[in-house]
């Protein structure tokens, strides 16, 4: 089993939908998670840090993070064409998620 | 962007050849790490340093070694390359490691290496 689990997908959702990305970690010592944009051929880019349960929200993105049930997830609100990347979920146990591949659809 | 490069950007070599990789960062951030990915494993952590001289392994270490002789310089060496190190290394830094609250690592451009 990986420390950080995601569902590698494909995941397509239509343009302004909102897009769920969902990872779990095994690790209860890991502390804080970030989840990674990376377009094809490019290096991983940061999108959020969140350190505590809860929600954190900048900008169409949310962050969720759930401590008890070890999971993290990623929203998207009104996705467009441009979101279409691989989203990489990483703990700072230096650990990441083998991606989730997502395509917006104009 | 960070100040990240990495060099070569490409490389494509033989079976049983030496290859260094180098990240070179302009952040004099304290942490660097060397990974490696590839489709359907994703980003694996192979060594990285929390200072210079200061080193440790990762996930996947074996074939690998670094040095870090300067803050801004991190190497990644393959002794003897092997068609299983074709992949995309990625150098990264962070200012703080496990827990520090600056852990937020920073992605250098890659260097996509070839052993045939």
């Amino acid at each position: 089993q990986k420390e950080v689990e995601q569902n590698s997908g494909p995941l397509s959702v239509p343009e302004g939908a909102i897009a769920s990305l969902n990872c779990t970690y095994s690790d209860r010592g890991s502390q804080s998670f970030f989840w990674y944009r990376q377009y094809s051929g490019k290096s991983p880019e940061l999108i959020m840090s969140i350190y505590s349960n809860g929600d954190k929200e900048d900008g169409r993105f949310t962050a969720q993070l759930n401590k008890a049930s070890q999971y993290v997830s990623l929203l998207i609100r009104d996705s467009q064409p441009s979101d279409s990347a691989t989203y990489l979920c990483g703990s700072n146990q230096f650990y990441f998620g083998t991606g989730t591949s997502l395509t917006v659809i104009p | 962007d960070a100040g990240i490069t990495q060099s070569p950007r490409h490389k494509v070599t033989e079976t049983g050849t030496p290859v260094t990789l180098r990240c070179h960062q302009t952040e004099n951030h304290r942490y660097m790490y060397w990974y490696r990915q590839d489709p359907g494993h994703g980003l694996r952590l192979i060594h990285y340093s929390y200072g210079v001289k200061d080193t440790d392994k990762g996930e996947v270490s074996d074939g690998y070694s670094v040095s870090r002789s300067k803050t801004e310089d991190f190497l990644l060496t393959l002794e003897s390359a092997t068609s299983s190190q074709t992949s995309v290394y990625f150098c990264a830094i962070s200012e703080s490691g496990l827990a520090g609250g600056s852990e937020t690592q920073y992605f250098g451009p890659g260097t996509r290496l070839l052993v045939l």
